[in-house]
This record gives structure tokens, sequence and C-alpha cells, in this order.
């Protein structure tokens, strides 16, 4: 079946522009997050959606960064005033994971390459 | 607060020789650890996965990752390299409550290149 698809797969923009990257999850996941990964690093954790619950918005490096998420499928990030220092590879995961359910792993799509100038 | 060590960098085996990565991990909670492999302009790719079961954990490609709770490491070996597994290999842990996962803390990752 599909899996995770993030769109665009690459994105240039120029510093102070507001950016859209947009992620959908594999259907009937009811988890999806978002990472960030810098070059050389590994993952940073951004956000996480889980049902109808508060998302988990504790890995937002600043309030220029923000996602949504429709129900259980599409989600934006949103990076405005975008700064050369947010050029990374941003990674959308989603997992189906239900309350008293067994453990299910996280899904990778290919992720958006982000360049700032 | 978790957290994951990736202690080599880079590792360069021979093919047909053994592979260890090493990780160890810090966790508050019963952690749940896993081994994620990158291929070069490829997505991330779950190898194996611990999550309060067996402790010696087997994995796909025949990669397999020994959890030791009393030396907070998740060591990942395969005996024998081979060409295809060259790539980027992360040590990832979460701490697990129920089914949820929540976030997942990533190493900083393990370049490993195997040679012919």
């Amino acid at each position: 079946g599909a899996g995770v698809s993030q769109s665009p797969s690459n994105k240039v923009t120029e510093k102070g522009k507001d950016v859209e990257l947009r992620c959908d999850p594999i259907s009937g996941h009811t988890a999806l997050y978002w990472y960030r990964q810098r070059l050389g690093q590994g993952l940073e954790f951004l956000i996480y959606f889980q049902g109808n619950s508060a998302p988990d918005k504790s890995g937002l490096p600043s309030d220029r960064f923000s996602a949504e998420r429709t129900g259980e499928s599409v989600s934006t990030l949103t990076i405005q005033r975008t700064q050369q220092e947010d050029s990374a590879v941003y990674l959308c995961a989603s997992s189906l994971e239900l309350a008293g359910g067994p453990f299910h792993e996280q899904y990778f799509g290919p992720g958006t390459r982000l360049t700032v100038t | 607060a978790q957290s994951v060590t990736q202690l080599d960098s880079h590792v360069s085996v021979s093919e047909g020789t053994p592979v260890l990565l090493r990780c160890n991990y810090s966790s508050s909670y019963s952690p749940s650890l896993f081994w994620y492999v990158q291929h070069p302009n490829k997505g991330l790719q779950l190898l194996l996965k611990y999550t309060s079961a067996a402790t010696l954990v087997k994995g796909i490609n025949g990669f397999e990752a020994e959890f030791k709770k009393s030396e907070t490491s998740f060591h990942l070996t395969k005996p024998s390299a081979h060409m295809s597994d060259a790539a980027e290999y992360f040590c990832v842990v979460s701490e697990r409550r129920g089914s949820t996962l929540g976030r997942l803390y990533f190493g900083r990752g393990t370049q490993l290149t195997v040679w012919p």
C-alpha cells in the first residue's frame, strides 16, 4: 500500500519568506510526527499529533514554526520568515497508535529538503 | 528525560567481517529502543525494535541488537557485513507509555562504510 508522502521534495526559498510543507500520512494512521534533520545530525522532534488530542508542540524551535492537521489526514508544517538556520530535511512520520492497543512503529516519508538562501 | 549517544560517528569494515554499532541510552521510564537505517536518498527504515519483550532482538537483513539494562546499551551487530549495508544508522529511544510511543529521540547517527 501507499506509504507516507511529502511535498514538495525540494524547496528553495529566500530568507524572510514563508514556506509550507505538506505530509500525507498512511491512511488510517492516528498519529503523525514532524522531525527536522540538519546536515550531519540526527532527527530533532518538532511536533506530534495523536487523534483528537492536543498536539505536543514541545519540539518547535520558535514561534515562526507551526503545524496543523486536519482530522487524521493531511498535515502542513509552516515556517514563517525563514532563516538560513532553518535549512534542513523535514521528515514526517505516521503511526497507528490506539489507546490500549499493541505497539506500532513509525513509518517515515522521504522528506522535504528545504534550502533557505 | 530521554537521550541517545551513538559512540561512533563513522565505522568502516571489510565485507564479510562483523559489524558493531554502539549505542547507549538514558531514559526516565521503561524505554522502547529502535535502530533505523537511512540509505542515500532514501527514507528511514526500521531495522529492529525492543519494547520490553525478549532482550535479544532480531531485525531485517541479518541485524540484531541486545538490550542490556545494567549497561544502558543497545548495540547493533551483524555477523558478516555486506556491501549493501553501507548506510547511516540511527539509534532511537522512546518512553513508552502503554501503546503510545510519543516522540522519538534520535542519536546523531553512525555512518557505516563497507570495503570490498
